[in-house]
């Protein structure tokens, strides 16, 4: 069966610290994978989708990055925090267009 | 950027009562579908409707799609109060990839 991995579930960073979220997808390949965040008590706001290794589309220009390694690594990144980055942040998979999504249990995120 | 809106935003019932959750979007889809988030969690996939299905139903739960008013509703039948959760819409474009949530209904369920 396939599983979603996301780490770590919290994070405490100082602003103007490099961030690094991993999120990893086991039991199938070639999957969609999306990088969404959450503001308390709001909607997801996607910032990274990718279709397959390389390709990466970025929904929102910010500090953020992604990069997809492996097929089945997804990675969201930035080189310095901004308080602004807070979050909860969520890591997402699925097997093609007009499938549903798996989700990870996401990562929240505390820029101080 | 987000899809488009649920309403309500907040909806408080007490157990054995319906509940009904509007979302509107705005682009040409695939698909819509229903998520539920209890509180510090990840999404769980609730239910999907193509676009061209009009009603689905699983369970307790029954969705509508509107395609020519670009609208959905969920509706929680013999609510309980385990149900109590956020729900949220998200849509599934028919020119890309992405899949896009609405801002969310927090429903409380009150036994």
């Amino acid at each position: 069966s396939q599983t979603i991995h996301q780490w770590p579930a919290t994070l405490v960073q100082p602003v103007g610290s490099p961030l690094s979220l991993e999120c990893t997808v086991e039991g199938t390949s070639n999957p969609n994978l999306y990088w969404y965040r959450q503001a308390a008590g709001r909607g997801l706001q996607l910032l990274f989708y990718s279709v397959g290794i390389g390709q990466i589309s970025s929904e929102v220009p910010q500090n953020l990055s992604a990069s997809r390694p492996q097929d089945r690594q997804f990675i969201l990144s930035s080189k310095k925090l901004l308080l602004s980055d807070s979050g909860f942040y969520l890591c997402a998979w699925r097997g093609g267009r007009r499938e549903k999504l798996f989700f990870g249990s996401g990562t929240q995120l505390s820029v101080l | 950027s987000q899809q488009g809106e649920e309403d309500p935003q907040a909806l408080s019932i007490q157990e054995g009562e319906n509940a009904t959750m509007n979302c509107s979007y705005k682009t040409s889809i695939n698909n819509l579908q229903w998520y539920r988030q209890n509180s510090g969690r990840g999404l769980v996939h609730l239910i999907l409707i193509r676009s061209n299905e009009r009603e689905k139903h699983s369970g307790r739960l029954r969705v509508t799609l509107d395609t020519s008013k670009k609208s959905s509703s969920l509706l929680i039948t013999a609510s309980r109060a385990a149900d109590t959760a956020s729900y949220f819409c998200a849509t599934d474009a028919v020119e890309n990839n992405d899949m896009r949530f609405g801002a969310g209904t927090r429903l409380t369920v009150k036994p």
